[in-house]
């Protein structure tokens, strides 16, 4: 039982490229969300999804884009790196996304930006 | 800002001491979980407490909502080794975001 799966797991960008971060998860679940965790600061909620086709902003939504094309994937995209961006990303998921559900977390990508 | 603030942001105790950790916030959450999280790996539930006043017992961890629901503890008895991580606190409420704090580094010496 896979879970939620993460892809890659390490990746480096130089300032001004673009590219995807990618989570899947085999439960079925409706929920599914990313966060970004910096030193000290704990995890942050970038975008996060109730279902395929529907997506909304957390709370550091700014240069990132998700789209929920269907109900296993949903990757998150780098518009154009910049270095506060260079962070842990984590992909969770859950069954439905009341605040009472359990959090299933993918291992995290970890990315630089140069 | 951080909504749930976590203290201390470290803790070192030698095995068998007991520990104390704290999640407090001037908001009011619906549910709040607990995790842990090892190096190199996602944050993985330990436990949900939903009622103000809940106390939830997990082997030799004990977790406390508060009554006003705003804030929550965590207690370890004994620690063991095996209990070093970082340990996060998170608040849910009915918009679907949840909340985290920044996290107690716990270490365990043996």
């Amino acid at each position: 039982n896979a879970g939620v799966t993460q892809t890659p797991k390490f990746q480096v960008l130089k300032t001004g490229q673009s590219m995807t971060l990618q989570c899947a998860q085999d439960m079925n679940h409706e929920y599914m969300s990313w966060y970004r965790q910096d030193p000290g600061m704990g995890l942050r909620l970038i975008h996060y999804s109730v279902g395929a086709g529907i997506t909304d902003q957390g709370e550091v939504p700014n240069g990132y884009n998700v789209s929920r094309s269907t109900t296993e994937d949903f990757p998150l995209r780098l518009l154009s790196a910049a270095p506060s961006q260079t962070s842990v990303y984590f992909c969770a998921s859950s069954k439905q996304g009341l605040g009472n559900q359990p959090q299933h977390f993918g291992d995290g990508t970890r990315l630089s930006i140069l | 800002t951080q909504l749930l603030e976590q203290s201390p942001q470290f803790l070192s105790i030698q095995e068998g001491e007991n520990l104390t950790v704290y999640c407090n916030s001037s908001s009011v959450f619906s549910s709040l979980q607990w995790y842990r999280q090892e190096p190199g790996e996602g944050p993985v539930l330990l436990v949900t407490v939903v009622t103000g006043g809940e106390v939830k017992k997990l082997k030799r961890l004990t977790f406390q909502f508060g009554d006003a629901r705003k804030d929550s503890s965590l207690h370890i008895t004994a620690a063991q080794p095996g209990d070093t991580g970082l340990y996060l606190c998170a608040g849910g409420s009915n918009d679907y975001k949840l909340s985290f704090g920044a996290g107690t580094t716990v270490t365990v010496r043996a």
